[in-house]
């Protein structure tokens, strides 16, 4: 199947600071990829979609100032989280939609991204 | 808005009993896919069955199957000879042409040996 990678697995910072998680597919090429974030014992929620050459769709109340997304190539997109706070912390986890059956969302292993 | 429910928060089965998770969505669509999605501790998700909703046949994959309802707008998981390794988060999302997929809210699975 076709496989997702993320990077870092698990980031740590400080208030105010910006960081960047990196979603490739390693196997095939997305020209979408989606971005979710899914609090502790909850479910995931979508906050953008990541277009490969074009501006993020984001959610209704995502902050796109906050949460930048860049998809620069066809295997890589980027969010950002920038001037971080604690209420940022949480489980962020990006998928994309296989070459080979588009309709399924084959989903990165997450970032934990602790905020202090 | 496409909306996807899980009435069950948690559920739990004997080993090699078995389980069935229930889903129900709303949506206009009449060409959709439904998918489940298991999420272990590793919080990997993982997809364990699709089904397209133009096919009346209800999606099989070894141990686990579908009972697929579109007028009920129903999409329910059975587990046959349940294992210790199906404990997990089950997640059941919708996806529509557009790509977006919805979730719902999750069942947890307790495997007892």
């Amino acid at each position: 199947g076709a496989v997702v990678s993320q990077h870092p697995s698990w980031v740590i910072c400080k208030s105010g600071t910006s960081v960047k998680i990196e979603c490739r597919s390693l196997d095939f090429q997305a020209t979408t990829m989606f971005w979710y974030r899914q609090f502790p014992k909850q479910s995931l929620m979508l906050m953008a979609t990541s277009n490969e050459g074009s501006k993020a769709t984001y959610e209704q109340g995502v902050e796109k100032d906050k949460f930048l997304i860049n998809h620069a190539s066809l295997t890589l997109s980027t969010l950002t989280v920038t001037s971080a706070h604690p209420e940022d912390s949480s489980f962020y986890i990006c998928s994309a939609p296989s070459g080979l059956t588009t309709d399924t969302q084959y989903f990165g292993p997450g970032t934990r991204l602790t905020v202090l | 808005a496409q909306t996807v429910t899980q009435s069950q928060p948690e559920m739990s089965v004997q080993e090699a009993e078995t389980v069935t998770l229930s889903c129900t969505y709303d949506t206009s669509e009449s060409d959709y896919y439904l998918f489940w999605y298991k999420q272990p501790p590793s919080r990997q998700m993982i997809l364990v069955i699709r089904q397209e909703a133009y096919k009346q046949q209800n999606a099989t994959e070894n141990r686990f199957s579908v009972n697929f309802q579109k007028a009920a707008k129903s999409f329910s998981l059975k587990i046959s000879d349940s294992q210790l390794g199906d404990a997990a988060m089950y997640f059941c999302a919708y996806r529509a042409n557009n790509n977006d997929m919805r979730f719902g809210a999750g069942t947890r699975l307790t495997v007892k040996p």
